[in-house]
């Protein structure tokens, strides 16, 4: 199989908190890692792709200063949301590759972030 | 620019018939054609993928038909079951470039 799990699946957290979510493969090395957002009803937005031990590749008009992106190890990306509004408000949903060409995308259940 | 155009957004499908779901493409790089099924509240499931290399792949009661010329690819799923009932994501990919492109998603209903 190819899990990816992803905590916190929710988070209600006051404007202003920054807030971190972990994305992890449980059976298999992840070389590459996509954060996405998802709006209620509609597709999947890609907001950045993260290549362990490099800097994350953001996409156009994802602030990189706002969506910290973190590929530490194989296995393990984190996003931090940096002082989070209400507008941030959404649905962030994970997914991992393995190496080589043209490998599926295996998501996690995502995490749904309520910014009061 | 939309790269996967995706239909139709909505379909109502009685239980055992048909449900037929299209994608468009233009860019002739693409060379894997992933479907997703996404349940709310969950991430999209890997369904069932295609390479240009053949006209049709089938999985069960999935199955892919692409159009390489036409530059279309579509999702037909037979029986169709109330549990089938979710949102299904076409999606286009480059050799050797992981980078997807969705579709805009078609929520399924199936009806008992």
């Amino acid at each position: 199989g190819a899990v990816v799990s992803q905590h916190p699946s929710w988070v209600i957290c006051k404007s202003g908190t920054s807030v971190k979510i972990e994305c992890r493969s449980l059976d298999f090395q992840a070389t590459t890692m996509f954060w996405y957002r998802q709006f209620p009803k509609q597709s999947l937005m890609l907001m950045a792709t993260s290549n362990e031990g490099s800097k994350a590749t953001y996409e156009q008009g994802v602030e990189k200063d706002k969506f910290l992106i973190n590929h530490a190890s194989l296995t393990l990306s984190t996003l931090t949301v940096t002082s989070a509004h209400p507008e941030d408000s959404s649905f962030y949903i994970c997914s991992a590759s393995r190496a080589g060409a043209t490998q599926p995308q295996h998501f996690g259940d995502g995490t749904r972030l309520s910014i009061l | 620019q939309q790269q996967v155009k995706q239909s139709p957004q909505s379909l109502i499908v009685q239980k055992g018939g048909i449900s037929i779901i299209n994608c468009a493409y233009e860019n002739t790089a693409f060379d894997y054609f992933p479907w997703y099924q996404q349940f709310p509240g969950k991430g999209p499931a890997l369904l069932i993928a295609i390479r240009p290399d053949v006209s049709e792949k089938k999985e069960g009661r999935f199955t892919i038909s692409f159009n390489k010329s036409a530059k279309q690819f579509s999702l037909h799923i037979m029986d169709s079951q109330p549990g089938d009932s979710a949102t299904y994501f076409c999606a286009a990919s480059m050799y050797n470039f992981n980078k997807f492109y969705f579709g805009s998603g078609t929520k399924l209903n199936v009806k008992p």
